[in-house]
């Protein structure tokens, strides 16, 4: 079992630009939710996937969307970066108990 | 809205000391009580969970017991090592009919040295 995986490792954009971040899940999971963990700070919920639609979404701006496709892997897409979204982005599956893949370093100059 | 609260760090122990740290949550309902480990450059990994008051949950020696009364879900272990250096995060999850989401505390800093 691969467990969660997510790509790519590390990421540099500049603001304005758009960025997707992709995740498989745990083989068997069908919920997928992404976090946002800015440095020196624990996980922030962005939102959750199942069955192909956002179920749950935390306090973050439009500029935050998501993706989930029949296979349960999923997009993470971020429009207008700002300098303010650098952070490691991390992939969970599962449901309540849940499975981190290794995140995606995102760097906005 | 749910919140926990632990202990900032960083947390300096010497190898073999004993540990405590501390996490309380606010929170609707019976949540499930988690701690996650995060080694440097590496995401989280689930240490340890409880799901239901006076539950122990344990793992590599550590071990958190879910206090209802206090709302506290504190973090031991009797003899650290050099290996057990870390981001630890206090974390729950609400029940909600499934569709659940994890909130995490800032995460306390632990070095053990030798």
């Amino acid at each position: 079992d691969a467990g969660v995986t997510q790509s790519p490792t590390h990421l540099i954009k500049t603001r304005g630009q758009q960025v997707t971040l992709r995740c498989s899940p745990k083989s068997g999971h069908d919920t997928v939710s992404w976090y946002q963990q800015a440095l020196g700070q624990g996980p922030q919920f962005i939102f959750q996937y199942y069955e192909e639609e956002e179920r749950q979404r935390g306090n973050f701006p439009d500029r935050f969307s998501g993706h989930q496709f029949p296979n349960y892997s999923s997009e993470l897409n971020v429009n207008a970066l700002l300098l303010g979204d650098s952070a490691l982005y991390l992939c969970a599956s599962g449901v309540n108990e849940q499975f981190f893949g290794p995140g995606t370093r995102l760097t906005v100059l | 809205g749910d919140s926990v609260t632990q202990m900032e760090g960083p947390v300096t122990l010497s190898e073999e000391a004993f540990l405590t740290i501390n996490c309380t949550y606010t929170a609707t309902g019976y949540p499930s009580l988690f701690w996650y480990v995060q080694y440097p450059g590496e995401g989280l990994q689930l240490l340890l969970k409880a799901t239901k008051a006076d539950d122990k949950g344990s793992n590599k020696g550590f071990e958190a017991t879910y206090r209802k009364e206090t709302t506290s879900f504190h973090l031991e272990k009797g003899s650290v090592q050099v290996s057990d250096s870390a981001v630890y995060f206090c974390a729950l999850s609400p029940y909600s009919g499934g569709y659940q989401k994890v909130t995490f505390g800032i995460g306390t800093k632990l070095q053990v040295i030798p």
